[in-house]
C-alpha cells in the first residue's frame, strides 16, 4: 500500500524558516516522481514544487520560487521542502504528493502536514 | 498564472447526476490532454479521481466520469450518494508555469 506520511510542520515567525519532510512507502520511491502542493486556510489547492525521480529536474511556483527547496533522498525514500523567508500567506497545509502515469497526474497524497506563519 | 474557473458549489440528490466544470484556456485545459480531477474530504489526503481527462484509476467507481470540450473540462457523477459531498478540483498541465489548479467545487448532496 502506497504511503506517504509528512511532518515538520509547526508555528513559525515571518522571515523564519520551516524543513517539511514527506515519508515514502509501499513503492518504489526512487522510480517516482513527487510533488508539494499546498492548501491554504479556506481556500483551494496550490501547486508548490515538483522534483524528478533522480532530482533533475525541479521546478517552483512563482509564490515561492526563490524561497523554497525541493530536494529527495532516494536512500531515504523521503521528501523535502526547505522554506525560508517564510510570509503569511504561506500558512496552509502541505500535502507531498506522488505521480503516477504521468508526471502531469498526482495518483498519491499524504494527510498533510500544517504549517501557520505568524507572529 | 490564474487557476481554472469552477463553479464555488453544485448540489443534487441521492440519485441524480451532476456535472462539474472546469474552465480554462488553449494554454492549459485546450491545449493538452492532462487534466485531472481529485475528490477532498476536509482533513483527509486528496483522492484522484479522473486522470488525462477521462481515465478513472483503478478502484474508482465508474459513475464518475470526466470530458473536455474546447478549453472547459467536465466531471460527471451520476447516481449521487452521500459520500460523494465532498470538494472537488480540476487540475491542468500548463505551458506557463507547468500546475495549474481549479478554484475548487463544494458538492453537497441533498
Amino acid at each position: 500500500e502506497v504511503q506517504l506520511v509528512e511532518s515538520g510542520g509547526g508555528l513559525v515567525q515571518p522571515g523564519g524558516s520551516l524543513r517539511l519532510s514527506c515519508a515514502a512507502s509501499g513503492f518504489t520511491f526512487s522510480a517516482y516522481s513527487m510533488n508539494w502542493v499546498r492548501q491554504a486556510p479556506g481556500k483551494g489547492l496550490e501547486w508548490v514544487s515538483y522534483i524528478s525521480s533522480s532530482s533533475s529536474t525541479i521546478f517552483y511556483a512563482d509564490s515561492v520560487k526563490g524561497r523554497f527547496t525541493i530536494s529527495r533522498d532516494n536512500a531515504k525514500n523521503s521528501l523535502y521542502l526547505q522554506m525560508n523567508s517564510l510570509r503569511a500567506e504561506d500558512t496552509a497545509v502541505y500535502y507531498c504528493a506522488r505521480a503516477t502515469g504521468s508526471i502531469w497526474t498526482l495518483g498519491y497524497w499524504g494527510q498533510g502536514t500544517l504549517v501557520t506563519v505568524s507572529s | 498564472q490564474s487557476a481554472l474557473t469552477q463553479p464555488a458549489s453544485v448540489s443534487g440528490s441521492p440519485g441524480q447526476s451532476i456535472t462539474i466544470s472546469c474552465t480554462g484556456t488553449s494554454s492549459d485545459v485546450g491545449g493538452y490532454n492532462y487534466v485531472s480531477w481529485y475528490q477532498h474530504h476536509p482533513g483527509k489526503a486528496p483522492k484522484l479521481m479522473i486522470y488525462e481527462v477521462s481515465n478513472r484509476p483503478s478502484g474508482v467507481s465508474n459513475r464518475f466520469s470526466g470530458s473536455k470540450s474546447g478549453n472547459t473540462a467536465s466531471l460527471t457523477i451520476s447516481g449521487l450518494q452521500a459520500e460523494d459531498e465532498a470538494d472537488y478540483y480540476c487540475s491542468s498541465y500548463t505551458s506557463s508555469t507547468n500546475w495549474v489548479f481549479g478554484g475548487g467545487t463544494k458538492l453537497t448532496v441533498l
